[in-house]
This record gives structure tokens, sequence and C-alpha cells, in this order.
């Protein structure tokens, strides 16, 4: 069975600070990475995407991948209240596929 | 403006009356894809479509139907809904060429 995992959270972070999101996934053939964030009741939108090994950064958002060892995080910077959600870990099997394999997310709050 | 559109966005019904929730996209997506999340569980996926009369199964499939006879629509159908089907499910479609997926808004469906 494939599986992402994610610490469920709550993750309770100062405004201001660096939020630090991580994701575990278990098929070592996996080729993309997704993180979408989600506020409550309201459908999961894309923030990220990552390829290949090492850091993408876009605006206060930086996604790590290291295949090696099957993990794929998501640092905030400058954390706001606006950024307080739930933030989902997808993973793609093969460049051919549509389909994802998703996490449960991880509940990001941001005490201001 | 790009986007897909659920109907209805909130249903009550009763067990055993069949529904059918409609998702529309107006992005010209060859995939589309049927979710369903529960409270600590995720995303899981209903069925999928990878074209026009392409259908296929995702996790969940038990207990529900689609069909895809033209690009934009892709309905899921409940023949005889039952209390453990109610959740929050979204719709959601990806162009063929990025594997990245934008959602519907969400139906929240109560079965009593």
């Amino acid at each position: 069975q494939k599986e992402v995992e994610q610490n469920s959270g709550p993750l309770s972070v100062p405004e201001g600070a660096i939020a630090s999101l991580n994701c575990t996934y278990s098929d070592r053939g996996s080729q993309s990475f997704f993180w979408y964030r989600q506020y409550s009741g309201k459908s999961p939108e894309l923030i990220m995407s990552i390829y290949s090994n090492g850091d993408k950064e876009d605006g206060r958002f930086t996604a790590q991948l290291n295949k090696a060892s099957q993990y794929v995080s998501l640092l905030i910077r400058d954390s706001q209240p606006s950024d307080s959600a739930t933030y989902l870990c997808a993973v793609n099997e093969t460049p051919l596929s549509y389909q994802l394999i998703w996490g449960a997310g991880t509940k990001l709050i941001i005490k201001p | 403006e790009a986007q897909v559109t659920q109907n209805p966005r909130y249903l009550i019904t009763v067990t055993g009356k069949k529904l059918t929730v409609t998702c529309s996209q107006n992005m010209n997506h060859e995939y589309m894809s049927w979710y369903r999340q529960d409270p600590g569980l995720g995303l899981r996926q209903i069925y999928y479509s990878m074209n026009v009369e392409v259908t296929d199964k995702g996790d969940v499939p038990e207990g529900y139907k689609v069909s895809r006879k033209e690009k934009r629509n892709f309905p899921l159908i409940l023949e005889s809904p039952s209390p453990n089907q109610t959740s929050l499910y979204f719709c959601a479609s990806s162009p063929s060429d990025r594997n990245i997926q934008y959602f519907g808004a969400g139906t929240r469906l109560s079965v009593l």
C-alpha cells in the first residue's frame, strides 16, 4: 500500500516565525510532489510543486525534496495568520499518471 | 473565468433516494476525478476519468457511479445513498500536460 504520511498537528507557530511542514512517502519511484493548502470548509488549492531534489522557492514558500530519504517539506517564512490552514501533501507515482496519493494533512495555526 | 463547478453545494437526503452531484469544468481538461474527504482520512479518490467515455475506479468506488459523456462534465451518482456516504465531496480536473489538479468548491452531503 503506497502511503503519504503527515503529522496531523495542530502545529502552532508564532506570527513572523518560520513554519516547517513535513511529509514522507513510501514509494521510492515517486516523481512529482505537491503541497496544497485547504482552509476550513474550502477546497484544496495548489501552492507548490516540486519535481527534483533540492529547494524550490516561491515568495514566502520553499519546498524541499529529498528523494533518497523520501521526504518533502514546506517552509513558510514570515508566517501570517492568513497562513492558518490545513496543508496537504500529494505525491504522483509516475509522470504518465494523473493519480495522486494524498496525505491526511497537517493543521497549521499561526498565533498573532 | 477558469473553474470547476459543482452542484449542489449542500445536500441533505434520506437513505435510498438516488441523487446526482454534477461537476463541470471550462478548461478543456482531459482528466477529471471525484474525491471524498472525511475527518482524519484526507482525500480519498472515488472515480476518475482520463477522457470522454474512459472512467476507472479509485480507492473507494463502492456505492458510486460516474459517467463521462462530454469532456466538460463528470457527474457523480449515488444510486442508493447510505449514511456512511455522508461526507464532503470534491471534483477536480487536470490538463494533460501538467499533473496539477484544480478543485471545485465542494459538496457537503448528509444522508439521514
